[in-house]
């Protein structure tokens, strides 16, 4: 079965460093899609990208970050200054184009865990 | 704005045994409704959706789910449990209306004793 794959499984970064969270997704999928899940707490939406722009973010997704399809197969997370609080868990994930998020659901890959020191 | 409450953190039941992980959602429209299970160091895995039609939805490796429009509810079940089935599980709601973000659950961890 087509998997989303994310690099690295695990980041350590020094607080005040740009990081890039690379991610895979599945080879037929239109909508990409970025979490993350601080140890401890909820699973929480960070942006989704669709036709090469953002479709939706949340209010943790400000000026720090940003997203990019670099190429026809990756998609990036790039948080350009990171803060220790930027430690979680980072998942991405995709989904088929058309449809609606109930009849075209979110493939998730194993996640990065990034560490800020 | 839509949000999801599993009231139960942690759960341990004896394999074998029937489970049920309750979900309750908050949201104005019928909401799209997913569960999630994430094993030690896996990603998210969906186990089943909900979006319309028939209530009682099947999912993989032998879940279900109810959806129950009266009490805002979505529990997941499953008749008998097996050790592999020792995980964390999610409850996520979709908000539809062009909008595919999901708002998640704080989630229920699954122990299963022998």
């Amino acid at each position: 079965e087509p998997e989303v794959t994310q690099t690295p499984s695990h980041q350590v970064t020094q607080m005040g460093q740009e990081v890039i969270l690379r991610c895979v997704p599945i080879s037929n999928h239109l909508y990409f899609y970025w979490y993350r899940q601080i140890l401890g707490q909820k699973v929480e939406f960070l942006v989704s990208f669709y036709n090469n722009e953002i479709s939706e973010k949340s209010e943790i997704f400000d000026d720090q970050f940003s997203v990019e399809r670099p190429d026809g197969s990756n998609f990036t997370l790039k948080i350009r200054s990171t803060k220790l609080e930027d430690s979680a868990m980072y998942f991405c994930a995709s989904s088929e184009g058309g449809g609606t998020v109930g009849n075209q659901p979110q493939h998730f890959g194993d996640g990065t865990r990034l560490s800020i020191l | 704005a839509q949000s999801v409450t599993q009231p139960d953190i942690h759960i341990t039941v004896s394999e074998g045994a029937s489970l049920e992980l309750r979900c309750n959602y908050s949201y104005g429209a019928t909401p799209y409704l997913f569960w999630y299970v994430q094993s030690p160091g896996q990603g998210l895995q969906l186990l089943l959706k909900y979006f319309s039609g028939d209530t009682l939805v099947q999912g993989i490796k032998g879940f279900e789910a109810e959806f129950k429009r009266s009490q805002s509810s979505f529990n997941l079940r499953k008749p008998s449990v097996h050790w592999s089935d020792a995980a964390e599980y999610f409850c996520a709601v979709g908000a539809g209306k062009g909008r595919r973000a999901l708002t998640f659950g704080s989630g229920t961890r699954l122990q299963v004793q022998p």
